[in-house]
């Protein structure tokens, strides 16, 4: 089945530093692609998505673009603070058998940002 | 605009008990979703409802169950509750079935502890 997988964490930065956070996906079909960010003792945000090959989602700063070539969708930060720190998982749209539609996962990644 | 609400946010049982959680969607949201959260399995789909209806499934044993009302309010309940069912459950809400080209709303969660 289709599959997510992220870089290892925790990835500890300096409030200011650039970010990035690897995702590559396997996939039979042309999945919608995902961030999603969970601060800590809540559920997940939707932080942005894209839809279709080269598409570049967008939000509060962060950006990933849908690359089918590399089968990848990096999520980036020019200058993260330290209210960025969370885990952020990357996801993909999965058809299923059925026809309908349900996410797969990454396994999540912590990012710390110290002052 | 009320997000989705889960209750209760906390929860501990005994092996061997059942326990029901409940979902909220956001207000015009017809779609809810249940994903299981734990740190060795990551998050992991549990199933879908639309319209009074499951319309898919994930890979877990038939002690997990759903129901979905008419307000499209959802409840889950787990039976004869074993240790490895301690995790998070969240519940997500969507417009329409399927998360493709919308993404999820996620509620808080209820985290189940099994003793």
């Amino acid at each position: 089945g289709d599959s997510v997988t992220q870089m290892e964490g925790p990835v500890t930065l300096s409030e200011e530093a650039f970010l990035t956070i690897n995702c590559t996906y396997t996939a039979t079909g042309y999945p919608s692609l995902f961030w999603y960010v969970q601060y800590p003792g809540e559920g997940l945000q939707l932080l942005l998505k894209a839809t279709k090959a080269d598409d570049k989602g967008s939000n509060k700063g962060f950006e990933a673009t849908y690359r089918k070539e590399t089968t990848s969708f990096h999520l980036e930060k020019g200058s993260v603070q330290v209210s960025d720190s969370a885990v952020y998982f990357c996801a993909l749209s999965d058809r299923m058998n059925t026809g309908f539609q349900k996410l797969v996962f990454g396994t999540g990644t912590r990012l710390l940002v110290s002052p | 605009k009320a997000g989705v609400t889960q209750t209760p946010r906390y929860l501990i049982k005994t092996r061997g008990q059942q326990v029901t959680l409940s979902c909220s969607p956001i207000s015009g949201h017809r779609s809810v979703s249940w994903y299981q959260q734990t740190p060795g399995q990551g998050l992991q789909f549990l199933f879908e409802y639309f319209s009074e209806t499951q319309r898919n499934k994930g890979n877990f044993p038939g002690r997990f169950s759903g129901r979905q009302f008419s307000n499209s309010r959802s409840e889950m309940n787990v039976s004869t509750l074993e240790l490895g069912d301690s995790a998070l459950y969240l519940c997500a809400s969507s417009p329409r079935q399927g998360a493709g080209l919308y993404g999820y709303t996620f509620g808080s969660g209820t985290r189940l502890t099994v003793v």
